[in-house]
């Protein structure tokens, strides 16, 4: 059983720019959610979706969006970009969101 | 207050040692606990995950959760080099099930 695929790996972009990421969770996951990594804030909830509706939103700024499709892919977007968005995004999956996640292994974006 | 707190470490212990990981947390209506382990440049796998207070074995690792403390081990009996990794806990936060609250990671090296 395929794991859950996060593309790219690696981005490099610039101030102001904007990012989309792309995550396809693991088959018959309905759940999907975003987490960022950085080494001094550890992993942040960024939201949650679950049958291509946001159920949960963590306390990050409007730049930070994000939906699901009706195969359950997800993608986010990070529009205007700034030098502290520089992080490892990762996507997870579940079948129902409250419950184990299984993690992909993360797009490194380097914000110069 | 935070909702997690867990020792950054970093932890260096020769092979063979018993280790102990620790977090505490802050809300007691929290009613499940896992423990993530993240390999460099990997996303975090479900390592354990326990529901109630008292001790969960699963080969060489043992959960324990003490809710009258708020606090939760994780220990690693006879550790290998291939445990050299971070560990993290998390539980679902009081923001909603659908988002999980991790500690900051305590990053092991197991020494041959």
């Amino acid at each position: 059983k395929a794991g859950v695929t996060q593309t790219p790996r690696y981005l490099i972009k610039t101030r102001g720019q904007q990012v989309t990421l792309s995550c396809s969770p693991i088959s018959g996951h309905r759940s999907v959610s975003w987490y960022q990594q950085t080494p001094g804030q550890g992993l942040q909830f960024l939201f949650e979706y679950f049958s291509e509706t946001q159920r949960n939103k963590g306390n990050f700024p409007g730049r930070f969006s994000g939906r699901q499709f009706s195969n359950s892919r997800s993608e986010m977007n990070v529009s205007t970009l700034e030098l502290g968005d520089s992080a490892l995004y990762l996507c997870a999956s579940s079948r129902r969101g409250n419950e184990k996640l299984f993690f992909g292994s993360g797009t490194q974006l380097s914000v110069l | 207050q935070k909702e997690v707190e867990q020792d950054p470490g970093p932890l260096s212990v020769p092979e063979g040692a018993i280790v102990s990981l620790n977090c505490t947390y802050s809300n007691s209506a929290f009613q499940y606990f896992m423990w993530y382990r993240q390999y460099s440049r990997k996303g975090p796998e479900l390592l354990m995950y326990t529901y109630s207070s008292g001790n969960k074995e699963d080969g060489r690792f043992t959960a324990q959760v003490d809710k009258s403390s708020k606090y939760i081990s994780l220990f690693i009996r006879d550790s290998q080099p291939s445990d050299s990794a971070t560990y993290l806990c998390a539980m679902p936060s009081q923001g909603g099930s659908e988002k999980l609250v991790f500690g900051k990671g305590t990053k092991l090296t197991v020494n041959p």
